[in-house]
């Protein structure tokens, strides 16, 4: 069994729409962190959390320790939300990483 | 601009043929680590550290070397590539409490 799953794998959304990513794990956590890649490549950081919620415009994410459960929400999704975002579990008690396969969004016009 | 500088972004190479790829940061972090990023696997993490001249293996460490002497700079070493080792490898630095920052990635493709 995978250490973290997230779901769906593919989404692709109307511009506009509410979207929702959510990244489940099984092992105990220092903090959950979200990236986003673009077609280009390039990585950024979106979120980094280890309990709560946390909003930077459009983009709020949730982290629900017990039942080991994270949500990425976008808002008012827009074309340029468009690339793949990855959960990464920063493991308790160890810097090791896991990450999850990724969420493909494509939000069409 | 605080930024993680890695390079080169793109590489091909011979199998057997030493090569590095460097990383530099200019945000004082402490923390750096380097990562693979492969069709259906994802990222995975190759080694990371948390100080100068403190370094640990990730989940993939096998076929590399990494060193830190300087704060700044977390070279990343193959000393005998191989055709498995091509990949797209991305290097990061952190403060350790907000989000990573990532280089733009280094595409080597072993031949």
């Amino acid at each position: 069994k995978n250490e973290v799953e997230q779901s769906p794998q593919n989404l692709t959304a109307q511009e506009g729409e509410f979207i929702t990513i959510n990244c489940s794990y099984s092992v105990g956590i220092s903090a959950l962190h979200w990236l986003q890649q673009h077609p280009g490549g390039g990585i950024v950081s979106l979120f980094m959390l280890s309990s709560g919620k946390k909003k930077h415009g459009r983009l709020i994410a949730t982290i629900n320790i017990q039942e080991k459960h994270s949500s990425l929400h976008i808002t008012a999704s827009h074309p340029r939300d468009s690339a793949v975002y990855i959960c990464e579990l920063i493991i308790q008690g160890a810097q090791k990483l896991v990450f999850g396969q990724g969420t493909r969004l494509t939000i069409n016009p | 601009e605080a930024q993680v500088t890695q390079n080169p972004r793109y590489l091909i190479t011979v199998t057997g043929k030493k090569l590095t790829v460097t990383c530099s940061q200019n945000m004082n972090h402490e923390y750096m680590s380097w990562y693979r990023q492969d069709p259906g696997l994802g990222l995975r993490q190759i080694y990371y550290s948390m100080n100068v001249e403190v370094t640990d293996k990730g989940d993939v460490p096998e076929g590399y070397k990494v060193s830190r002497k300087e704060k700044r700079n977390f070279p990343l070493i193959l000393e005998s590539p191989s055709p498995n080792q091509t990949s797209l490898y991305f290097c990061a630095s952190w403060t350790g409490t907000d989000g990573y920052t990532f280089g733009s990635g280094t595409r080597l493709t072993v031949v």
